[in-house]
Order: C-alpha cells, then structure tokens, then sequence
C-alpha cells in the first residue's frame, strides 16, 4: 500500500551543484503536483504535470528549475547550480484524474544548500 | 491573485480544551476550501474539504463551515487530544491557477 514516495528525504548540495528530487506517485495517478515551503512560509505551487505533459508550471523560478514525469519511472524535479535560497522542503502530490484535490502528498524532500 | 491567511502560531492548549484556528481566503469565482494537516515526520494529509457555500466539512471531531459573506473556514474541535498535535494548513482551489494555494500554516500543541 504505496503511498506517494519522495526521496531522498534529506539532501544536501554545495553552492552550484545540481539536485534531483525524485516523486513515485500513487500507483495508478497520472497527475503530479510540486510545491516548495520556504521556511516560515505555507507551500507554493510550483508545477503540475502529467505523463510526458507539463500542464502548468506558472509556480515554477524561470531559470535553474525543470520538472519531467516521464512515461515510465519517477517525476524528477531538477534544480541547476543551487543557491542557498532555493533552501526548502519539497513536497509532491498525486492524483488520479485533472483538478482533483484530493490528492495525497509525499513526505517531502529537505533541500539544504550549504 | 489568490490567498490565504491564517492564525499564526503556535497554539498551545490544554487536553480537552476547545480549539478554533482561523482562516480566510480571497480568490477569484467560488474556490473549494480545504484543511490539510501534518503530523511530525509525515505528509500532508486531508483532514476535511467544503466546496460550497454554508457547506461543513468535518472529521475525526474538526469542523469547518464554508462562509462565503466573511471568506472564512475557521477550523473547530471541542475537546482536543494529544494526538491532536501537528500542523494545520488552511488552503483553497478554484482560482486562476492550477493546485492548491496554501496559508502559512498553525503549529497545534495540546498538552496532557
């Protein structure tokens, strides 16, 4: 019983290094949503994706970010030469069909940029 | 564009005690409003959801009522628990984007 699966849970990165943040949703979801919480803040949207599909990444940063949900395999969200900023928790969601809110979260990714 | 606010916190109460943390929204059209919360460690989980007006979402002993005349979706519990402990994000959908648009979120102790 599979729940959406985020790892790693913790991540550190150097200044300028890549991190990939990786989201299995629910078995049988084709609908992906990312959020970051910045600390002290509530979660922001970031991007919504279905398989092969960006749908909506108007909460994404224009330059550094990127999301996939590839047709098999996980939805990776990528970060390009890290900054401390971009220091937060990551959290996925999935769901299995468009603009259904109930949709379940992972456990988060912890960004640390040192 | 849309928002939402709630109580800062946290909120320290007693066991038993009766619990209100408040929220409100302005968005665009006639949003779903929802109360996510999250226990040390865990997710997010949906806690109870009301989309549309004078609706009353409620579980596990939380209520709340969609109140379109004071855009609020204040969060109720009449005798809180331990286990109760976690925090509570107010959030809401409908508006020009896709996904949810989350309050700041309320860090609930209840001590026994």
């Amino acid at each position: 019983n599979a729940g959406v699966m985020q790892n790693p849970r913790h991540l550190v990165r150097r200044r300028g290094q890549e991190a990939r943040l990786r989201c299995s949703p629910v078995k049988g979801h084709s609908h992906v949503y990312w959020y970051r919480q910045l600390p002290e803040e509530g979660l922001k949207f970031m991007v919504y994706l279905q398989k092969e599909n960006i749908i909506d990444e108007s909460g994404m940063p224009k330059e550094r970010f990127s999301a996939e949900f590839p047709k098999e395999g996980p939805s990776i969200l990528r970060i390009q030469q890290v900054v401390r900023g971009d220091s937060a928790a990551y959290f996925c969601a999935s769901s299995p069909r468009d603009r259904d809110t109930e949709a379940f979260f992972g456990q988060g990714t912890r960004l640390t940029v040192v | 564009g849309d928002s939402v606010t709630q109580m800062e916190g946290p909120v320290t109460l007693s066991e038993e005690a009766f619990l209100t943390i408040n929220c409100t929204y302005t968005a665009t059209g006639y949003p779903s409003l929802f109360w996510y919360v999250q226990y040390p460690g865990e997710g997010l989980q949906l806690l109870l959801k009301a989309t549309k007006a004078d609706d009353k979402g409620s579980n596990k002993g939380f209520e709340a009522t969609y109140r379109k005349e004071t855009t609020s979706f204040h969060l109720e519990k009449g005798s809180v628990q331990v286990s109760d402990s976690a925090v509570y994000f107010c959030a809401l959908e409908g508006g020009g984007a896709d996904g949810l648009t989350f309050g700041k979120g309320t860090h609930l102790i209840i001590q026994p």
